[in-house]
C-alpha cells in the first residue's frame, strides 16, 4: 500500500503545461529527498528526475520539480506525445524503513 | 552504460518459493545497493527490498517473512527468493541499482538504472 498520494490521472494538449502532485509524510518527503520515474507500459521505469529537482543526463528541461514540507510536485512543460506515461514520486522512509513509491499518475496528451 | 537482466521461471506454483536472478554487465556490482521492484497487473511500483555488495539486506516490511536476497559478486549477480506465493504475487519483478548518500538534506536514493523486467505468474 502506497504511502505517497499522487492523483491518478493528469491531461494536457501539445505544448501545455501539466503538474503532477505527491503528498507524503513527516518521515519520508518531510525528511528525505524525492525522485520522479516515467514508466511507459512494456519497457522498464525510467529515473525522471532526483533530490528533489536535479535532471539526469539526458532528461529534457521541459520537466521540472519541487519539494515543500511534506509535498513535492512534478512539471511538465511543453507537453509532447512522447510523455504519455505514468508517473511514480519516491522517497525513502524513515520510519519503517523503506522505499515507498507514489500511487502513480497517468498523463495522457489529448 | 550498466546494464540488468532478470532470469528465472515465468510459471511458479502457489506456496512455492520464487526465486530470480539479475545478472549486471557493463559494470562493478561493488559499492551500490541493488534491489527489486514488482509491479502487478493494473498497480503500482512496490519495492520489496535491497542488498549491498556485502550481503547486508534490508526488506519491505510487508514481504520481511518471505523475502531472501543473496548477491554473488564473483559473478556480477544478486537474487530473490519469495517464499510461500500465492496470486497476489503475480506481477512483473524488476532489478534495479540504487545511487545512495547519507547527506546533510536526507537520505539520498534512488534507481538510476533498471532491467527490463520479467512476468512471473503464481498459478497451479
Amino acid at each position: 500500500q502506497s504511502v505517497l498520494t499522487q492523483p491518478p490521472s493528469a491531461s494536457g494538449t501539445p505544448g501545455q503545461r501539466v503538474t503532477i502532485s505527491c503528498s507524503g509524510s513527516s518521515s519520508n518527503i518531510g525528511t528525505n529527498p524525492v525522485n520522479w520515474y516515467q514508466h511507459i507500459p512494456g519497457t522498464a521505469p525510467k529515473l525522471l528526475m532526483y533530490n528533489n529537482d536535479q535532471r539526469p543526463s539526458g532528461v529534457p528541461d521541459r520537466f521540472s520539480g519541487s519539494r515543500s514540507g511534506t509535498s513535492a510536485s512534478l512539471a511538465i512543460r511543453g507537453l509532447q506525445s512522447e510523455d504519455e506515461a505514468d508517473y511514480y514520486c519516491a522517497a525513502w522512509d524513515d520510519s519503517l524503513p523503506d522505499y515507498v513509491f507514489g500511487t502513480g499518475t497517468k498523463v495522457t496528451v489529448l | 552504460q550498466v546494464q540488468l537482466q532478470e532470469s528465472g521461471p515465468g510459471l511458479v506454483k502457489p506456496s512455492e518459493t520464487l526465486s530470480l536472478t539479475c545478472t549486471v554487465s557493463g559494470g562493478s556490482i561493488s559499492r551500490y545497493y541493488w534491489s527489486w521492484i514488482r509491479q502487478p497487473a493494473g498497480k503500482g511500483l512496490e519495492w520489496i527490498g535491497r542488498i549491498y555488495t556485502t550481503g547486508s539486506t534490508n526488506y519491505s516490511p510487508s514481504l520481511k517473512s518471505r523475502v531472501t536476497m543473496s548477491v554473488d559478486t564473483s559473478k556480477n549477480q544478486f537474487s530473490l527468493n519469495l517464499s510461500s506465493v500465492t496470486a497476489a504475487d503475480t506481477a512483473v519483478y524488476y532489478c534495479a541499482r540504487a545511487v545512495f548518500s547519507n547527506n546533510w538534506f536526507g537520505y539520498e536514493y534512488y534507481f538510476d538504472s533498471w532491467g527490463q523486467g520479467t512476468l512471473v505468474t503464481v498459478s497451479s
